[in-house]
């Protein structure tokens, strides 16, 4: 099955400065990339999503990229604010559901 | 709140009892998915239904775990004879029209069990 890697586990930035969390996947035939952001004690809820014939997609301060040859995307989270700390997911489709990474903690400093 | 709700939100138990999860996920969506994650993990694949029928299960699902959706709208999931190895958040997630895409996750169920 699908195997994914996210790293790093954590991860503190400066509020104003850009965070980025990286993730792998084994499956050549995976298609669809969530990231999701987890808050303490609340449900993981979508935040932005790629699909294979996209490598980039940006929705305000967030963008993520993907390189379907290497395997691996990226979240970047640009001008990070403090409500920007969670735990942030990604995840790889399986052939029919989705395999998500060990998670990045996210800690922006105000 | 028009989103996918779970209940209970918490559960207590003591190993060997058994013990049910109800989800009910957003309306016009009819595919639901059950996932379990623990601390400092990310959710791992249960099982999934598109409207009523199971149509894949994980090696992670023992058979002491059942679910079932018997009208394709809510579902069940039931742990028998609980192990303290059960405990964890219970997350149910739904999306539209036979698709993985786009999943709206409940707020889960935690489960401790003493």
């Amino acid at each position: 099955g699908e195997n994914v890697e996210q790293h790093p586990s954590t991860l503190s930035v400066q509020e104003g400065d850009s965070a980025v969390i990286k993730c792998t996947y084994s499956d050549s035939a995976s298609n669809y990339f969530p990231w999701y952001k987890q808050e303490l004690g609340k449900r993981p809820q979508l935040i932005i999503d790629i699909r294979s014939n996209v490598g980039e997609k940006k929705d305000q301060r967030i963008a993520v990229t993907l390189n379907k040859t290497a395997k691996h995307f990226s979240l970047h989270i640009t001008e990070t604010q403090p409500e920007d700390s969670a735990v942030y997911f990604c995840a790889a489709t399986g052939a029919n559901n989705l395999f998500f990474g060990t998670g990045t903690r996210l800690t922006v400093i105000p | 709140d028009t989103g996918v709700s779970q209940d209970p939100r918490h559960k207590i138990t003591k190993r060997g009892q058994n013990v049910t999860f109800r989800c009910d996920p957003i309306s016009e969506h009819n595919r639901l998915y059950w996932y379990r994650q623990t601390l400092g993990q990310g959710p791992e694949f249960l099982t999934y239904f598109q409207n009523e029928a199971q149509l894949e299960k994980s090696r992670l699902l023992s058979d002491r775990f059942s679910a079932e959706r018997p009208k394709g709208s809510f579902s069940t999931l039931e742990i028998q004879r609980t192990e303290q190895g059960d405990s964890a958040m219970y997350l149910c997630a739904s999306s539209v029209q036979g698709s993985v895409e786009k999943l709206f996750f409940g707020s889960g169920t935690q489960l401790s069990v003493l």
